[in-house]
């Protein structure tokens, strides 16, 4: 039972902001949300992740809706070394220490 | 700091074989899972280690097995391969707590003809 809904694929302009939309609905009160990326024939890579605040880092920005029912993941400056699937999860950590990833979202960068 | 090294990257066996894969955590990370991934089934995951006890295991048969070394290093083995245990092996380190993030290593490619 997916608890995520992304969508399959979005293309990006090298240089301008990616926005990944993911729909969590039924996220409840302990859970988080996760994004990972995975780049072709290379293990998952961690980004970010929160609770309820939106949330910064190096890579990139999280943006939680006041409900909690979705999120954005914001990659500033796309780059050609973005294009991967990118992974939105939502677990509770001290209930489900498993990552169960879904089908993602391909993000492809074109210069 | 180093990240998660695998060993080895690539692999090929045949049915009935025995496998064993290796992976060594980040410097100072305590907790190893393993995972394995098909384009089929996606990640799945198998096992995770924190200072030398198995913590939490997913739903494979138990020809899937593993350990962890004082040292935080684990290998995990699989016997009697079957066609459909090809796939990449994915091994993660973490601190140990619960909401520390898992850093992936490159994983192992195994091809089982």
């Amino acid at each position: 039972d997916a608890k995520t809904t992304q969508p399959p694929s979005m293309d990006c302009a090298e240089g301008r902001a990616a926005n990944l939309p993911c729909n969590h609905s039924t996220i409840s009160g302990n859970e988080y949300v996760y994004w990972y990326r995975q780049i072709h024939s290379q293990g998952p890579q961690y980004i970010i992740h929160g609770l309820k605040n939106n949330e910064t880092n190096e890579m990139a920005s999280l943006i939680i809706t006041e409900d909690r029912k979705s999120s954005t993941l914001i990659l500033p400056h796309a780059t050609l070394r973005d294009t991967a699937v990118y992974y939105c999860i939502v677990r509770a950590p001290f209930n489900d220490y498993k990552l169960s990833f879904g089908a993602g979202t391909t993000v492809t960068v074109r210069a | 700091k180093a990240g998660v090294t695998q060993t080895p990257r690539y692999l090929i066996k045949t049915r009935g074989q025995q496998v064993t894969l290796s992976c060594s955590p980040i410097s100072g990370h305590r907790s190893v899972s393993w995972y394995q991934q098909t384009p089929g089934q996606g990640l799945q995951f198998l096992f995770e280690y924190f200072s030398e006890t198995q913590r939490n295991k997913g739903n494979f048969p138990g020809r899937f097995s593993g350990r962890q070394f004082s040292n935080s290093r684990s290998e995990m083995n699989v016997s009697t391969l079957e066609l459909g245990d090809s796939a990449l092996y994915l091994c993660a380190s973490s601190l140990g707590d619960r909401l520390d993030e898992q850093f992936f290593g490159p994983g192992t490619r195994l091809t089982v003809l």
